[in-house]
């Protein structure tokens, strides 16, 4: 079974908006990890962010994390078309370093 | 410094038949988890190799087996291949002493016939 759930399925935005995709998840975390991939292809690291962590920022990205509501949220500003891709969320539960991922948001970037 | 790297990218096979998965972790690295990623879903946890033995294992058959080599690569073998087995296979490195960011591998794409 998949530990997080990213919500949109889907989201299509024109070059230069932002773009917010979630992750909700059922049990208790050691962190949580945003990850992209292009096109079926290997997954690249974006972001991890703790447990004890409520956000982080990496450039454009910016990662929340709230505990309490077992939610994180991933946005994009000034979104490129390059940012086209799917985003996966992972998380690893306490005492684990296997992250669980969920089915991923598809990003759609216009030019 | 190289990163992962797997092979073959492509590969068909018919139902029944055998297959091998090679991975080729991060420079540095000692730890291979391999992943098994449906169309449309997100990467499956199928087991993790550490010092030549399997460390952890996700919810996958016995037709699922894997090996580390003294080098840290690692291959992933599937027995009796079903239809279902079709999918983007990862690999993933990282450092087992508290290295919690893995580093994926381009995958290996498998067709069942």
């Amino acid at each position: 079974s998949q530990q997080g759930e990213e919500d949109p399925q889907a989201l299509s935005i024109q070059e230069g908006e932002n773009a917010t995709m979630n992750c909700s998840y059922k049990t208790s975390i050691n962190n949580l990890q945003w990850y992209r991939q292009n096109s079926g292809r290997g997954l690249v690291h974006l972001i991890l962010i703790r447990s004890n962590e409520r956000e982080k920022h990496s450039g454009r990205l910016r990662v929340t994390l709230d505990t309490s509501k077992k939610s994180s949220s991933l946005l994009i500003t000034a979104s490129r078309a390059a940012d086209t891709a799917s985003y996966f969320c992972a998380t690893a539960g306490k005492g684990s370093y296997i992250p669980t991922f969920g089915r991923g948001t598809s990003l759609i970037v216009h030019p | 410094d190289a990163g992962v790297t797997q092979s073959p990218t492509h590969l068909i096979k018919t139902r029944g038949q055998q297959v091998t998965l090679r991975c080729s972790p991060k420079s540095g690295h000692d730890t291979v988890s391999w992943y098994q990623q449906a169309l449309g879903q997100g990467p499956q946890f199928i087991f993790q190799y550490y010092e030549e033995e399997e460390r952890q294992r996700g919810n996958f058959p016995d037709r699922f087996s894997g090996h580390q080599f003294p080098n840290y690569s690692s291959e992933l073998n599937v027995n009796a291949l079903l239809l279902g087995d079709s999918a983007l296979y990862l690999c993933a490195s990282s450092l087992l002493t508290g290295e919690e960011t893995q580093y994926f591998g381009p995958g290996t794409r498998l067709l069942v016939l």
